[in-house]
């Protein structure tokens, strides 16, 4: 079965932090997604990758950065966390085909505080 | 550009009764629709999809949504409702035009509640 999995569920983490989301995928997807979800919002696009070592910026990517260094794996990058960055955040992948459903992880929910 | 709009962001019905879960969609061309499900705690999964073949697409857990053109619309039916249906929806839209990447544009997300 199709698998994304984000390392954490829960962080909690101080203004001015660096903080690591990381993501993989097992299914040899070439698309990945970081998006952030707010009540009210519903999903916000971040950043995403179409391949490896490529990265393309989403619709919010003020505060963020990524890596994706090999296929499997997607990381985001909050160089200084602040508290409006309080948020759950959830990866995705995708075949390349743009008919190909999104593949969700369980998410992290991030506390700055 | 595409848009997603979902009308009402939060629906109540009993159970047993007609679910219904309003999307429409702006797009410059020919789009691809999805409709997904998040139960709380968890990530979204798929509950169906259209891609241009047939207008009325049928998901799973009894779920269907009809394509309509003329009406820039997605709606989300399912005859009657299970408490176990309780969650959130989310419409999400893509330009069907191969240079998209996969990116979805996500409505808003509506919580369906199931009264006993």
């Amino acid at each position: 079965d199709v698998k994304v999995t984000q390392s954490s569920r829960y962080l909690v983490k101080r203004t001015g932090e660096k903080v690591f989301l990381e993501c993989v995928q097992d299914m040899d997807h070439e698309n990945m997604f970081w998006y952030r979800q707010d009540p009210g919002l519903g999903l916000r696009l971040i950043y995403f990758s179409y391949d490896v070592k490529m990265k393309e910026k989403g619709d919010i990517p003020e505060g963020y950065s990524v890596s994706r260094e090999k296929k499997e794996r997607f990381s985001l990058i909050l160089e200084s966390a602040s508290t409006n960055q309080t948020s759950m955040y959830l990866c995705a992948s995708s075949l390349v085909e743009d008919n190909s459903p999104l593949h969700f992880g369980n998410g992290t929910r991030l506390t700055v505080t | 550009a595409q848009s997603v709009t979902q009308l009402g962001s939060h629906v109540s019905v009993s159970e047993g009764a007609l679910v219904l879960l309003r999307c429409n969609y702006s797009s410059s061309v020919p789009p691809y629709l999805f409709w997904y499900v998040q139960y709380p705690n968890q990530g979204l999964q798929l509950l169906l999809k259209y891609t241009s073949a047939a207008t009325l697409v049928k998901g799973i857990n009894g779920f269907e949504a009809e394509f309509k053109k003329s009406e820039t619309s997605f709606h989300l039916t399912k005859p009657s409702a299970h408490m176990s249906d309780a969650a959130e929806y989310f419409c999400a839209v893509i330009n069907a035009g191969g240079t998209s990447y996969g990116k979805l544009t996500f409505g808003q997300g509506t919580i369906l509640t199931v009264h006993p």
